[in-house]
């Protein structure tokens, strides 16, 4: 089965610069999760949708990162302008919320450095 | 703020079990459970999880104690390949419950 397809891998860009980020859940999933990693920091939830809808932006550092996900098969994360302490690992990740509980499945994250 | 404990490394020999304990003293009665790992440059992976009856499944298992306050997870025969780090967290299993991941336990299997 696929799972949680994240693209790009690695993207190198230069401060001030657009930066867009995308994923793919589990198909049939409902809940879609975007974290991000770095090592002062750790795991991060930046932010979540249900059924494509954004529930808990709470997490998202600040005006500069918007998420969006146009249907159920494809989010984005963008960052715009995009500043060197945005360099991290992105991870989408997704869950099916049912009898069996929800365990979220996580992508395998998209490198960004920001020069 | 993760509701566990866990110690932040541990080493194990290739071949034998290894155990990874976590505290969660806090736990309350809606809570599971869970287990994942990152391998080094990976995404999170899921292992295990459990509300309060010991669970095993191709993976590993889960121990987890009468009073809920502490698990550990099992691997049973470590290979070099488990080499990663261990996130143990509490969570409810509503679909909106996110995971909070603490810092883990770096395990490192030895040849």
């Amino acid at each position: 089965d696929a799972g949680v397809i994240q693209s790009p891998r690695h993207e190198v860009t230069e401060m001030g610069q657009e930066v867009t980020l995308r994923c793919k859940p589990i198909s049939g999933h409902d809940y879609l999760f975007w974290y991000r990693q770095t090592m002062m920091r750790g795991l991060e939830l930046l932010i979540y949708f249900n059924n494509n809808v954004p529930i808990d932006d709470s997490g998202m550092p600040e005006d500069r990162f918007s998420a969006k996900m146009p249907n159920a098969s494809f989010s984005t994360l963008k960052i715009q302008p995009s500043e060197p302490r945005d360099s991290a690992v992105y991870f989408c990740a997704s869950s099916l919320w049912g009898a069996g509980g929800n365990t979220i499945y996580f992508g395998e994250g998209s490198w960004l450095t920001v020069v | 703020d993760a509701k566990t404990t866990q110690p932040p490394s541990m080493d194990c020999a290739e071949g034998r079990a290894a155990n990874l304990p976590c505290n969660h003293s806090t736990i309350s009665g809606n809570e599971y459970v869970y287990w994942y790992r990152q391998i080094h440059s990976q995404g999170p992976q899921y292992i295990i999880h459990g509300l309060k009856n010991n669970e095993t499944n191709e993976m590993a298992s889960l121990i987890i104690t009468e009073d809920r306050k502490s698990s550990t997870l099992i691997l049973p025969h470590a290979t070099l390949r488990d080499t990663a780090v261990y996130y143990c967290i509490v969570r409810r299993q509503g679909g909106s419950e996110k995971l909070v991941f603490g810092k883990g336990t770096k395990l490192t299997v030895n040849p």
